[in-house]
């Protein structure tokens, strides 16, 4: 069946840092694929989406391109900020009639002043 | 301001008592879905529904029971069976089901049972 597979945490890293969060996934057809964001103690957010191979989803200096050949949608950020810290979770849709968004466990992220 | 309610935040209960938590939903939303989250682990689904007056099994739905008698509401019992219902509860919507539809999540209850 469908999965996604993120790297585990914590990742630690300093202000200004470089975020890489390694995303990748395997599905039988074309899914699109998502970032979500749980700041704690509060639901989930979403932050980016890619619909299609080679879309780039941005938002809030976070970018993740949908790498078919790779079956991967990693996270990155060039310049990370302490309100950067939370929990983030790879998804992935196959959009039939019957199937619902499969989310990764989650990898946290601790960001030091 | 269309969103997702949940309440209450913090829930206490005893065991052996039945408790529901409430979802509520002002987005026209026609899928919701309820999710498990325990400490350092990952969202497991419990139930969703698709349309009114239907729901089926996520991969945990023992122990729990829901309903969606209106489109706005998609409320969760917890019964006394589930084994260890200590976590945290969050509800989401999405417009369908599938597809590339984003879901919006609830702040979430985290329910103690002592």
């Amino acid at each position: 069946g469908d999965s996604v597979t993120q790297m585990e945490g914590p990742v630690t890293l300093s202000e200004e840092a470089f975020l890489t969060i390694n995303c990748t996934y395997t599905a039988t057809g074309y899914p699109s694929l998502f970032w979500y964001v749980q700041y704690p103690g509060e639901g989930l957010q979403l932050l980016l989406k890619a619909t299609k191979a080679d879309d780039k989803g941005s938002n809030k200096g976070f970018e993740a391109t949908y790498r078919k050949e790779t079956t991967s949608f990693h996270l990155e950020k060039g310049s990370v900020q302490v309100s950067d810290s939370a929990v983030y979770f790879c998804a992935l849709s196959e959009g039939s009639r019957d199937d619902k968004i499969i989310f990764g466990k989650g990898t946290r992220l601790h960001i030091l002043p | 301001d269309g969103g997702i309610t949940q309440s209450p935040k913090y829930l206490f209960r005893k065991e052996g008592q039945n408790v529901t938590l409430s979802c509520e939903q002002n987005l026209n939303h026609d899928a919701m879905y309820w999710y498990r989250q325990d400490p350092g682990q990952g969202l497991r689904l419990i139930y969703y529904s698709q349309i009114v007056n239907d729901f089926q099994k996520g991969d945990i739905a023992e122990g729990y029971s829901v309903s969606r008698e209106k489109k706005e509401s998609f409320p969760l019992t917890v019964t006394s069976a589930q084994k260890n219902p200590t976590a945290f509860y969050l509800c989401a919507s999405s417009l369908r089901l599938a597809g590339a539809y984003e879901q919006y999540f609830g702040p979430g209850t985290r329910l103690t049972v002592t």
